[in-house]
């Protein structure tokens, strides 16, 4: 099936800095999906973002599906910002069977 | 519109106990989904349904049965619960397969002792 491997696993930032979290994928893609896991277990909806880029105030993300791979950006970041990010993706004949990578965990301090 | 809802939001059980995990959602989708997430893992896909009496196994599908009577719902049973089936369970549901954002539920807490 396919693959999908996260970068980097771990993240700890001051309040303010700038991050880039990647996902690469081995395979072409119907959809791909970016979620943020807050410290409470719920899972929110980021982006969806099968190809090409997209904002959503602080956050932007940019999926280049030639080169298999998604880039989701967090912009002056905030403590609520903490909690793990996820890339997940459906393959080409996987029917919107998400895949998940293995996530980023990520902790601002403030 | 409620989303994707989930019930219960914490469950304890002992083993070979049986239990259903409800999920319902009120937008319309026709495909539905549960899956599992084990402690600092992503999540892996269980059972999906593409339609009402259309039902299919994902990743990790032994020990669980599922069943589509309804658009809205898409219970999730244990048949006779095991400690390696505890984990935290969410439901998502699309609009349809293929091209389309998935949404999920709350999840689900179980714990198997």
């Amino acid at each position: 099936g396919i693959q999908v491997e996260q970068s980097p696993p771990d993240l700890i930032l001051q309040e303010g800095a700038n991050s880039t979290l990647r996902c690469n994928f081995s395979d072409s893609v119907n959809n791909l999906q970016w979620f943020h896991q807050n410290p409470w277990g719920q899972l929110i909806n980021l982006f969806y973002i099968p190809s090409g880029t997209k904002q959503n105030g602080r956050l932007s993300a940019t999926t280049v599906a030639t080169e298999r791979y998604s880039l989701l950006y967090i912009s002056s970041s905030q403590t609520t910002d903490s909690g793990v990010y996820f890339c997940a993706v459906d393959g080409d004949n996987a029917g919107n069977m998400l895949t998940f990578g293995g996530g980023t965990r990520l902790m601002v301090k403030p | 519109n409620a989303g994707v809802t989930q019930t219960p939001k914490f469950q304890v059980l002992k083993t070979g106990q049986s239990m259903t995990l409800q999920c319902a959602q009120d937008m319309n989708h026709e495909y539905m989904s549960w899956y599992r997430q084990d402690p600092g893992m992503g999540l892996r896909l269980i059972h999906y349904s593409v339609g009402a009496g259309i039902t299919d196994q994902g990743e990790v599908p032994n020990g669980y049965n599922v069943s589509r009577s309804t658009t809205e719902d898409f219970p999730l049973r244990l048949l006779s619960a095991a400690p390696s089936q505890t984990s935290v369970y969410f439901c998502a549901s699309s609009r349809d397969r293929g091209f389309y954002e998935q949404y999920f539920g709350p999840g689900t807490r179980l714990t198997v002792t």
